[in-house]
């Protein structure tokens, strides 16, 4: 399978655990996005990447949330202290940079904070 | 700032029939894409159908067609022939070209088929 991969898929932690979710995206493809949904909403916007390169970062982020792409491959999304209003689907997306291109959705990982 | 805007939290349409959903989106900038997305139950947001925004020609993609109106920035989804498949969470989305290439998305709009 060439597509987005995310790990894991699930994940339920205690609140004031930290936790890192890894995506992998489309070998070929330099841009790399981080995205929230909660149930019955669409996807926000939470980070972009550049190959390495962070080029933004959404106001929804609090210090709590980092995201790392060391070598612009693979992506890391921490959320560190938890709190039960980061309960949601965190979805990566990757796209190749030209204008037109579509982005491609990982499965998403399922975060419950209990 | 971008904004999308569907005003149809849910749509329903008798198989074989013809639904289309609504998009509304705001931006300052003259180069931009759209895109309509399907997500089906528990499965990956998978592309739909795409727009140029200096096009003005309707895309097509099968039984999906857009009715794109830049002038009113209306983006709409029209479905023919529905097909119990074609059952999802559709989200309309508007790529900013300029600057940082973010994807922003509406609330979406559930489809339910009817058999």
């Amino acid at each position: 399978d060439t597509g987005v991969s995310q790990d894991p898929r699930h994940k339920i932690t205690k609140r004031g655990q930290n936790v890192t979710f890894r995506c992998d995206p489309i070998s070929e493809h330099n841009r790399l996005y981080w995205y929230r949904q909660t149930l019955g909403q669409g996807p926000e916007f939470l980070t972009y990447f550049q190959n390495e390169a962070q080029l933004e970062k959404s106001r929804l982020l609090s210090d709590r949330f980092s995201a790392e792409r060391p070598k612009g491959s693979f992506s890391t999304l921490e959320i560190q202290r938890t709190e039960q209003g980061d309960s949601a689907m965190y979805l990566c997306a990757s796209s190749l940079a030209v204008k037109n291109t579509e982005a491609f959705f990982g499965q998403g990982t399922r975060l419950t904070v209990v | 700032a971008q904004t999308v805007t569907q005003s149809q939290p849910e749509m329903s349409v008798q198989e074989a029939e013809t639904v289309t959903l609504s998009c509304t989106y705001d931006t300052s900038e003259s180069d931009y894409y759209l895109f309509w997305y399907k997500q089906p139950p528990s499965r990956q947001m998978i592309l739909v159908i795409r727009q140029e925004a200096y096009k003005q020609q309707n895309a097509t993609e099968n039984r999906f067609s857009v009715n794109f109106q830049k002038a009113a920035k209306s983006f709409s989804l029209k479905i023919s022939d529905s097909q119990l498949g074609d059952a999802a969470m559709y989200f309309c989305a508007c790529l900013r070209v300029s600057g940082t290439y973010k994807y922003i998305f509406g609330t979406g709009t559930r489809l339910k088929v009817l058999a």
